[in-house]
């Protein structure tokens, strides 16, 4: 079945600081990729998708590629903020249509 | 409201006892997701609706989870006889159509079984 794999976290950096949030999936067929975060007492929110090989999902300064050859789907920006504390979810939206999610990781930013 | 709304926010129920969980689309999304979040995992889905059609229910663990949503807009997930393992964080999602990948997600119902 479909599986969503994240790095092991939580992860701390400092403000300004570069972030790779590793992402690697198992599905049959072209899923549809996704990041969602939950920030502090919110709910899910999306973040950015991408639907296709090589489509690049970009907002709020992240970004990720999708990458069919290594069937991965790895977060990056380039200078996090404090702001961006949060819960990071990598899913994807295959065959059977379900969302498949990963484990999460926790995102701590310090000024 | 502007987004999706649950409720209650924290329930705590003896073991055995029942639950109901509601769940308050964004108005006019035609589907709704139920998932349920253990500590430290993902959301796992449970079920979904289009309006009022039960169209998946595959991800319900068991006979004693039973989900409804009979006029197409408000949702409840109900759990019969709970058990520890049911301790959990229920989140509820809508979108505008089953193909519309943006969903929107309540801020879920944390469940405590004692």
């Amino acid at each position: 079945g479909d599986s969503v794999t994240q790095m092991e976290g939580p992860v701390t950096l400092s403000e300004e600081a570069f972030l790779t949030i590793n992402c690697t999936y198992t599905a049959t067929g072209y899923p549809s990729l996704f990041w969602y975060v939950q920030y502090p007492g919110e709910g899910l929110q999306l973040l950015l998708k991408a639907t296709k090989a090589d489509d690049k999902g970009s907002n709020k300064g992240f970004e990720a590629t999708y990458r069919k050859e290594t069937t991965s789907f790895h977060l990056e920006k380039g200078s996090v903020q404090v702001s961006d504390s949060a819960v990071y979810f990598c899913a994807l939206r295959g065959a059977n249509s379900k969302l498949t999610f990963g484990k999460g990781i926790t995102l701590s930013v310090r000024p | 409201g502007a987004g999706v709304s649950q409720s209650p926010r924290y329930k705590v129920a003896k073991r055995g006892q029942d639950v109901a969980l509601r769940c308050d689309p964004i108005s006019g999304h035609v589907s709704l997701f139920w998932y349920q979040q253990a500590l430290g995992q993902g959301p796992e889905f449970l079920t979904y609706f289009q309006n009022e059609a039960q169209l998946d229910k595959s991800g319900l663990p068991s006979d004693r989870f039973f989900a409804e949503r009979p006029e197409g807009s408000v949702s409840t997930l109900k759990i019969q006889r709970t058990q520890q393992e049911d301790s959990a964080v229920y989140l509820c999602a809508s979108s505008s159509y089953f193909t519309d990948e943006k969903l929107f997600f309540g801020s879920g119902t944390q469940l405590s079984v004692l």
